[in-house]
């Protein structure tokens, strides 16, 4: 069963909108979202985070939202640009578990159109 | 500086022989994590290594897979008698703390089993 589920696998983006990536989870007991971003032949790297206990934190021009009451959050990046094409993964930490692990979503391929 | 590294990038067997994967995390780095990318899926987890502790197998999805981490930094990922289920790329990761959400992954190396 997947903990943190990303149900579109692909968005596709004018440069200058905004891109909106979401992210569902089932696990009350997550403490941090995190979001990554991956090129082709790179390993993720760490975008942005969220406590449980925020509803939004925002970084230049990515903002993430979270709704813990409908276990929703999302990824707006604004203004979308051509080089922020990537594969974006959404990712959660488990409270006081004992791995140190994330659990993360299948990943949206985000492709910004000039 | 250096992040982390892993070696083989390709790597290209035969059902039923054994490989090694091996990664090198960033200097200073306690916590050390595998996980693998199936085609079309999230990042699974394997394994986690934390310091000195016993690492945390519950990721490894079979008794084929085995891995160790010498003198706390350079860990190998062993996969005996390959199938072609374990064709993916494997991630390797280091954080500075383990539990730490935001953790540095290496560009993988993709394995395929024929």
């Amino acid at each position: 069963d997947q903990q943190v589920k990303q149900n579109s696998p692909s968005l596709s983006v004018q440069e200058g909108r905004i891109s909106i990536l979401n992210c569902d989870y089932t696990n009350s007991m997550f403490d941090y979202f995190l979001w990554y971003k991956k090129y082709p032949a790179e390993g993720p790297t760490f975008l942005i985070s969220i406590s449980s206990i925020k509803d939004k934190n925002e970084d230049g021009r990515f903002t993430v939202f979270l709704n813990k009451s409908a276990k929703h959050l999302s990824l707006h990046i604004v203004p979308s640009q051509p080089g922020d094409s990537a594969v974006y993964f959404c990712a959660a930490r488990l409270y006081g578990g004992s791995q140190g692990n994330l659990i993360f979503g299948k990943g949206t391929k985000l492709s910004v159109k000039p | 500086g250096a992040g982390v590294s892993q070696s083989p990038s390709n790597k290209v067997t035969e059902k039923g022989k054994d490989v090694e994967l091996r990664c090198d995390p960033i200097s200073g780095h306690t916590a050390l994590y595998w996980y693998r990318q199936s085609l079309g899926q999230g990042l699974e987890f394997l394994i986690y290594f934390q310091g000195n502790s016993a690492p945390d197998k519950s990721g490894l999805p079979s008794d084929r897979f085995s891995a160790e981490r010498t003198g706390g930094s350079v860990s190998t990922l062993t996969i005996q008698r390959t199938q072609q289920e374990d064709s993916a790329v494997y991630l390797c990761a280091s954080s500075l703390m383990g539990g730490s959400y935001e953790q540095y992954f290496g560009p993988g190396t993709r394995l395929t089993v024929t």
